[in-house]
């Protein structure tokens, strides 16, 4: 079956721009996560969404938002753009609501902010 | 404040032999652990994971120990091969609804021929 896709794999914009990535999960699964991965920070939760609802958020300012559909794909946005948020943006799918299992990840999309 | 940590920024082993790579975590209320291998440019894979009712489950060449007490885990790989050079995350989840992972920070092993 296909893995998670996340488009587009490379991105370069420009300090103050907006940029907004998309993720779509394995079929079947109602969970979506995204993650940002930096050199500095390692692997740092972003917020989930499961039918279409934030169900948890991390410790990232406003300027990162998101949102899931009514098929599960996700996509989330980032306003504003500054230079520390050039970093690999990881998106992750796994069945519905309950703690079950691991995730799978995509192969994430790397972003760059000049 | 990291609540989950990989002291260990690399680790170099001799194929064939054993790879023991090492995770603590502060937070009591986690409640079930994952390790993944990462390669560049490349999503996180899902290796095994532990629930913390138990203190060992095997899959194949890896093992991963949870010891409560201590609050810490380790993923041993055995016997390491070359195509296991790669970065290794621990991550651990909590008891509160949803499916947030914190990640540590990943050890990066190289298996040599």
């Amino acid at each position: 079956k296909a893995g998670v896709t996340q488009t587009p794999r490379y991105l370069i914009k420009t300090r103050g721009q907006q940029v907004t990535l998309s993720c779509s999960p394995i079929s079947g699964h109602r969970s979506v996560s995204w993650y940002q991965q930096t050199p500095g920070q390692g692997l740092q939760f972003l917020f989930e969404y499961f039918s279409e609802t934030q169900r948890n958020k991390g410790n990232f300012p406003g300027r990162f938002s998101g949102r899931q559909f009514s098929n599960s794909r996700s996509e989330m946005n980032v306003s504003t753009l500054e230079l520390g948020d050039s970093a690999l943006y990881l998106c992750a799918s796994s069945l519905a609501g309950g703690r079950v299992g691991g995730y799978t990840f995509g192969s994430g999309t790397r972003l760059t902010v000049v | 404040d990291q609540q989950v940590k990989q002291n260990s920024p690399s680790l170099s082993v001799q194929e064939g032999r054993i790879s023991i790579l090492n995770c603590d975590y502060t937070n009591s209320m986690f409640d079930y652990f994952l390790w993944y291998k990462k390669y560049p440019a490349e999503g996180p894979t899902f290796l095994i994971s532990i629930s913390s009712i138990k203190d060992k489950n095997e899959d194949g060449r890896f093992t991963v120990f949870l010891n409560k007490s201590a609050k810490h885990l380790s993923l041993h790989i055995v016997p390491s091969q070359p195509g296991d050079s790669a970065v290794y995350f621990c991550a651990a989840r909590g008891d509160n609804a949803g499916n947030m992972l914190t990640f540590g920070g990943g050890t990066r092993l190289m298996v040599k021929p």
